[in-house]
């Protein structure tokens, strides 16, 4: 298996654009989470999907975020409009069902290392 | 948001020594504390998990201990290697609901140096 892909892998944009972070999980996994890593606010979950759906958004910062996975292979994270302090390495990570929930291993892409300048 | 509280935030240990890195949580409803190991550029992986029905286990080099009493679980690296030089984040399960959300320390940068 390839493991988490994720694209790009490094993004540099101006204050404003629309940025798309894209996400491929681990075929059979139906968890799959964003998170961001700066060095102040270490490693921050922002959503997480179930089967596709949305469970817990709370981490994400503002409306100017959004996530969606329209299918079990495929997931994005959009910023619009972005912000120099948007800038960060983004990470998506997915697990495998399990009949004992928390307990799986989150396998992680190698990130989205995103400057907005 | 319930955090978990992880230190020390970097450490350097010369080859063959032991490395040490605590974590203390606040609510005991959580059963499941993995760590994560981090190298430069790429993403976190799963090194050594811990249930806190077992006081400690051991893997190759790396044992957790946990004391429940006390709220906190810790990492030794035994001779440490400089392989070994990376961050490693403690992690714990989110609630009590087994919701699969895992909630990580700010993280440790252990660097072994030859």
């Amino acid at each position: 298996d390839a493991g988490v892909i994720q694209s790009p892998r490094h993004e540099v944009t101006e204050m404003g654009q629309e940025v798309t972070l894209r996400c491929k999980p681990i075929s059979g996994h139906d968890y799959l989470f964003w998170y961001r890593q700066t060095m102040m606010r270490g490693l921050e979950l922002l959503i997480y999907f179930n089967n596709n759906v949305p469970i817990d958004d709370s981490g994400m910062p503002e409306d100017r975020f959004s996530a969606k996975m329209p299918n079990a292979s495929f997931s994005t994270l959009k910023i619009q409009p972005s912000e120099p302090r948007d800038s960060a390495v983004y990470f998506c990570a997915s697990s495998p069902p399990s009949g004992r929930l928390g307990t799986d291993t989150q396998y992680f892409g190698p990130g989205t290392r995103l400057t907005v300048l | 948001q319930q955090q978990v509280k992880q230190s020390p935030q970097s450490l350097i240990v010369q080859k063959g020594g032991i490395s040490i890195i605590n974590c203390a949580y606040e609510n005991t409803a959580f059963d499941y504390f993995p760590w994560y190991q981090q190298f430069p550029g790429k993403g976190p992986a799963l090194l050594i998990a811990i249930r806190p029905d077992v006081s400690e286990k051991k893997e190759g080099r790396f044992t957790i201990s946990f004391n429940k009493s006390a709220k906190q679980f810790s990492l030794h690296i035994m001779d440490s290697q400089p392989g070994d030089s990376a961050t490693y984040f403690c992690a714990r399960e989110h609630g009590s609901s087994n919701t699969g959300k895992l909630i990580f320390g700010q993280g440790t940068t252990l660097q072994v140096k030859p």
